[in-house]
């Protein structure tokens, strides 16, 4: 059974670095990409970026290049999204999902909410 | 990349059909042909419903069925049943890894 478990709930201040993580299992890690995607409570979906596990090779949406970090382990099959410096506008829920192709997403994590207080 | 425009609410009786579009641009929908849908009742992760345009991952009622027509995609519901109600949300590819959504669309199962 495929599964991604995330990490929990966070609560940091602005400035504050954060990293999260996305546990997969139930397929060979190496053979999809993993994409994060964001959530602010009560709005839409947003795509972050994604990670190629093989080579660790990303690709960021522009408006987030530069403020996060993606980052695989494949040792340990696991996902990252890191901060190094977060604000209050990244209070969200963050999802984690395997991509299959173009805008498809088959398995996701069960979210993690990040809240950051100024 | 701007975002996808879908409905911000549709509602519908139990047994009725709903429909939900999703409309970009011919930079998006149009030229790429690479539209998802995903259902996502509160509280919960998004479940992928529709992908390609018209494919459904196993698992997935035949009551949920997509279409496209130029830069606008679109959701049939039908047979509505009270577990329909969520909230509902369009993807495309948009060339180099990059993905947008819509907005999403509120269903209320009246």
């Amino acid at each position: 059974e495929v599964q991604l478990v995330q990490s929990g709930a966070q609560l940091r201040r602005a400035g504050e670095s954060l990293r999260i993580s996305c546990e997969i299992s139930g397929y060979n890690f190496a053979t999809h990409w993993i994409t994060w995607l964001r959530q602010v409570p009560g709005k839409g979906l947003e795509w972050m970026g994604r990670i190629d596990p093989r080579d660790s090779y990303t690709v960021y949406k522009p408006s987030f290049q530069g403020h996060i970090t993606i980052s695989a382990d494949t040792s340990i099959t696991t996902a990252y999204l890191q901060w190094s410096a977060l604000r209050a506008s990244d209070t969200a829920i963050y999802f984690c999902a395997r991509w299959v192709k173009g805008p498809t997403f088959d398995y996701w994590g069960q979210g993690t909410l990040v809240t950051v207080s100024t | 990349q701007s975002a996808l425009t879908q409905p911000a609410s549709v509602s519908g009786s139990p047994g009725q059909s709903i429909t939900i579009s999703c409309t970009g641009t011919t930079n998006d929908i149009e030229i790429f042909n690479l539209v998802s849908w995903y259902q996502q009742h509160p509280g919960r992760a998004p479940k992928l419903i529709i992908f390609d345009v018209t494919e459904r991952p196993s698992g997935v009622s035949t009551r949920f069925s997509g279409s496209r027509s130029g830069n606008t995609a679109s959701l049939t519901i039908s047979g509505l049943q009270a577990d329909d109600e969520a909230d509902y949300f369009c993807s495309a590819y948009v060339g180099s890894s990059v993905i947008i959504f819509g907005g999403g669309t509120k269903l209320t199962v009246l």
